[in-house]
């Protein structure tokens, strides 16, 4: 059985770039979640989604964060213009709906 | 504000020994918790979940749970040095499945 897919599992972007993370969940899982770890630090949620629905994304940052659970496809994380603060392991999970379990995360590096 | 604090530690104990990581959490309310642990530069691995007052034991582990203390606790036996990692602590109240995560808890087991 596959767990969660994550790719890129590091991804360097320079500032200004785009930055694209894609998540594939659990077979059968339904929910999503996005969560950001800096190092020495605790798991941050950001977004959690259903197919096709935002369900809360209040640990999202306003500006230049979006993300997306369409109907056919991964989930994407994509972070716009991205700075150096944005450099950090992007994990995602899925649930179905309420253990969670985590893909392997997406090392970002902003230079 | 929900929250769950955990010690951050190191906690250091020998091989063979029994190590013990304790949480709390604030939102009365809660209803699952759950237990991961986290080598460095890994993902969070689901190792166990728990949903009612007591002991709940799967193989070398057990989470012990105090609704009334908002307590929960994770008691590893026979430490080994595999089981040196950060652990943690998660917990959501009911009709939520966003857990709220602790910072965790770093372990050492010495040889």
């Amino acid at each position: 059985n596959a767990g969660v897919m994550q790719n890129p599992r590091h991804l360097v972007r320079r500032r200004g770039q785009e930055a694209r993370l894609r998540c594939s969940p659990v077979k059968g899982h339904s929910h999503v979640y996005w969560y950001r770890q800096l190092p020495e630090e605790g798991l941050k949620f950001m977004v959690y989604l259903q197919k096709e629905n935002i369900i809360d994304e209040s640990g999202m940052p306003k500006e230049r964060f979006s993300a997306e659970f369409p109907k056919e496809g991964p989930s994407i994380l994509r972070i716009q213009q991205v700075v150096r603060g944005d450099s950090a392991a992007y994990f995602c999970a899925s649930s179905s709906p309420n253990e969670q379990f985590f893909g392997p995360g997406t090392r970002l590096t902003v230079l | 504000q929900k929250e769950v604090e955990q010690n951050s530690g190191p906690l250091s104990v020998p091989e063979g020994a029994i190590a013990s990581l304790n949480c709390t959490y604030s939102d009365r309310g809660s209803q699952s918790f759950f237990w991961y642990r986290q080598y460095s530069g890994k993902s969070p691995e689901l190792i166990m979940s728990i949903y009612s007052n007591g002991d709940k034991e799967d193989g070398r582990f057990t989470a012990q749970l105090n609704k009334a203390s908002q307590y929960v606790s994770l008691l590893i036996r026979d430490s080994q040095p595999s089981d040196s990692a950060t652990y943690l602590c998660a917990a959501s109240s009911g009709g939520s499945y966003i857990p709220t995560f602790g910072r965790g808890t770093s372990l050492i087991v010495h040889p």
